[in-house]
Parts: C-alpha cells; structure tokens; sequence
C-alpha cells in the first residue's frame, strides 16, 4: 500500500494564478482532510470530507475549494494564489481516530 | 471552544534521560487526545492515543503518554531518550470529524 500520496511535492506560484493539490489514499479511509503547517501555528484545518459526496470547512477555509472525487482521491484548489497561501500543505486520512498524513507540498506564492 | 496548548516550543534533554513533552487541553465531554511526531520533510506520524480506559497510555518506539482529567493534561514521556528521538511533537484533540492541533515542540536529545 501506498498509504497517502500528494501531488506535487513542491510548487510555485505567482500572485492570482490557480492550482489543484491532488490527493489520493489506497486504505479504504472514508475520511479524508487537507491541512496547512506553518511555523510557529502548527497544523489548521482547511476542508475536511467525512465521508464521499460530503465537504465542509475547517479553521482556515477561505481562498480554498475542495472536491471529494470519489473514496480515494479529495483535491484542493486555490482559484487565485495570494503570498499568505505559501505554506507546506498536508492531506490526511482517518481510520478509528488516527490520522494518516500524505509527504505534503510545499507551496510558494510570489 | 476546543483547545490545545503545548507550552514549550523546544525540550532539550540528554540522551539516555528521561524525557517529557507537555500537553494541555480544553475540550467539552470526554477528550479524544493523540500524540503525533514529525521528522524533517516528511507527514506526521501517529503515536498513540487516549480515548477511555486506562490513564497510561503506551504507543509506539517506546512512547507513552499520561491522560490526567484533573490537570486536564495529556504529557508524553520516554524512559529513556535517544538522539533518533529528535523531532517536531504535535499533541492534538478530536470531536466529531474535527481535529485540533497544537503549536507543536521540537525535541532535541543531546548526544
């Protein structure tokens, strides 16, 4: 098993331009998130998919859309990048209460 | 509102010491609590967690971790450090589907 797996690893971006963060887990998990990290702030809730076909809104929703495309694959766009989006990225997947975090992506908007 | 604190950005602690991580929490009803680890460039790591039963928790790669209802505090400990042991330490809280995480504490042992 591949566990979780996040496209791309790195990225940068200008101010305004648009991009998806794909997400995929092989485990079967019916929950599935996507986080941010940044120093000092520590992990905050973007969007989080309970189950397929369901989204809702974590801590720091805004600027940030999601799609649950099926069980295994739950994608994360930024319509208009802006510098306060650079951070490092991290889709996770539940099972039983634990949390299954794919390599992140490292993002960078100039 | 549901809470986590860990006080102390960084713990120093020489190899072969004990050492001990701190967690504080404020969550209403009965706390789901977890310990994850991080090393650099990589996802978090789940350690083990807290959901009913026994105070003492015991995970992975010799962690454990003390639930106090009293204190409301959820603080990992080791035996016995090792320098591998080095990392950034999230402790985090869960209610339906929501999880929060705190701040985090980098560790490091001292050889």
């Amino acid at each position: 098993n591949a566990g979780v797996t996040q496209t791309p690893k790195f990225q940068v971006l200008k101010t305004g331009q648009s991009m998806t963060l794909q997400c995929a887990q092989d485990m079967n998990h019916n929950s599935m998130y996507w986080y941010r990290q940044d120093p000092g702030m520590g992990l905050r809730l973007i969007y989080y998919s309970a189950s397929e076909g369901t989204t809702d809104k974590g801590e720091v929703p805004n600027g940030y859309n999601v799609s649950r495309l099926n069980k295994r694959e739950f994608s994360l766009r930024l319509e208009s990048a802006a510098p306060s989006q650079t951070s490092v990225y991290f889709c996770a997947s539940t099972l039983q209460g634990e949390q299954y975090f794919g390599p992140g992506t490292r993002l960078t908007v100039t | 509102a549901q809470s986590v604190a860990q006080p102390e950005d960084q713990v120093n602690v020489a190899e072969g010491n004990p050492l001990t991580v701190k967690c504080t929490y404020s969550v209403s009803g009965n706390p789901y609590l977890f310990w994850y680890v991080q090393y650099p460039n990589r996802g978090l790591q789940f350690l083990l967690k807290y959901i009913t039963g026994d105070n003492l928790v015991k995970g992975s790669y010799g962690f454990e971790a003390e639930f106090n209802k009293s204190q409301t505090s959820f603080h990992l400990k080791k035996p016995s450090a090792l320098v591998s042991d080095s990392a950034l330490y999230f402790c985090a809280s869960s209610g339906t589907y929501k999880y929060i995480f705190g701040t985090g504490t980098r560790l490091k042992v001292l050889a």
